[in-house]
């Protein structure tokens, strides 16, 4: 299984922001790769996907970058509903697998 | 819009056989694959499986042995069968639709997902 590792797993910033997540996969996947955000009692969302490409209806303050094996979502001007638990998930190769989640708090 | 809604028994007892629906509405379920993906509690989240419109299916190996998902394109409905539960299946379980092409792919539109407790 290709694991999936985020870093940090906490991170706290304010409104207006500027926040970096990272995603490492343990061998290289190309640019399949997804993020989701969570909020507590929800389903995940699809934000990004293809590494890069931005879902439909996605503020573009959301971006993602990176393949191979790193990958980062970069979250500019942050607003107050997205506060709230980020996933990556590689989409190369069966099976499917989610990082273990980045938890972004209000500082 | 395409909806997805789970349904079934929240509390398993262990060693029975957990069971859910996921009915498909707002659009066909035909063209796409049907995944299943749980999350325990507090905890993040596993890829259970998929299966296409025509009827084939893909598992994650570590649940292989137990798993067995289905579709009926009549009722616009696909289904989730877990043998031999025990506390460890407790979770959140989502159903979630991936795309036309391939069965790897990216999870756009979810249920809102149903807890299943594990307990006597």
């Amino acid at each position: 299984d290709i694991q999936m590792t985020q870093s940090p797993s906490y991170v706290s910033a304010s409104v207006g922001d500027r926040v970096t997540i990272t995603c490492r996969a343990s061998q290289g996947i190309g640019s399949w790769l997804a993020w989701y955000q969570q909020k507590p009692g929800k389903a995940p969302k699809l934000l990004i996907y293809a590494a890069s490409s931005l879902q439909t209806a996605v503020p573009s303050r959301f971006s993602g970058s990176g393949s191979g094996t790193d990958f980062t979502l970069t979250i500019t001007g942050l607003q107050p509903e997205d506060f709230a638990t980020y996933y990556c998930q590689q989409a190369d190769s069966f099976p499917v697998t989610f990082g273990q989640g980045t938890r972004l708090e209000i500082k | 819009q395409v909806q997805l809604q789970e349904s079934g028994p929240g509390l398993v007892k262990p060693s029975e056989t957990l069971s859910l629906t996921c009915t498909v509405s707002g659009g066909s379920i035909s063209s796409y694959f049907w995944n299943w993906i749980r999350q325990p509690p507090g905890k993040g989240l596993e890829w259970i499986g998929y299966v296409y419109y025509s009827g084939s299916t893909t598992y994650n190996p570590s649940l292989k042995s137990r798993v067995t998902i289905s579709v009926d394109t009549s009722r616009n409905q696909f289904s989730l069968k877990l043998i031999s539960v025990t506390a460890a299946d407790t979770a959140v379980y989502y159903c979630a639709r991936a795309g036309m092409v391939r069965g790897l792919d990216y999870f756009d539109y979810w249920g809102q997902g149903t807890l299943v407790t594990v307990s006597s």
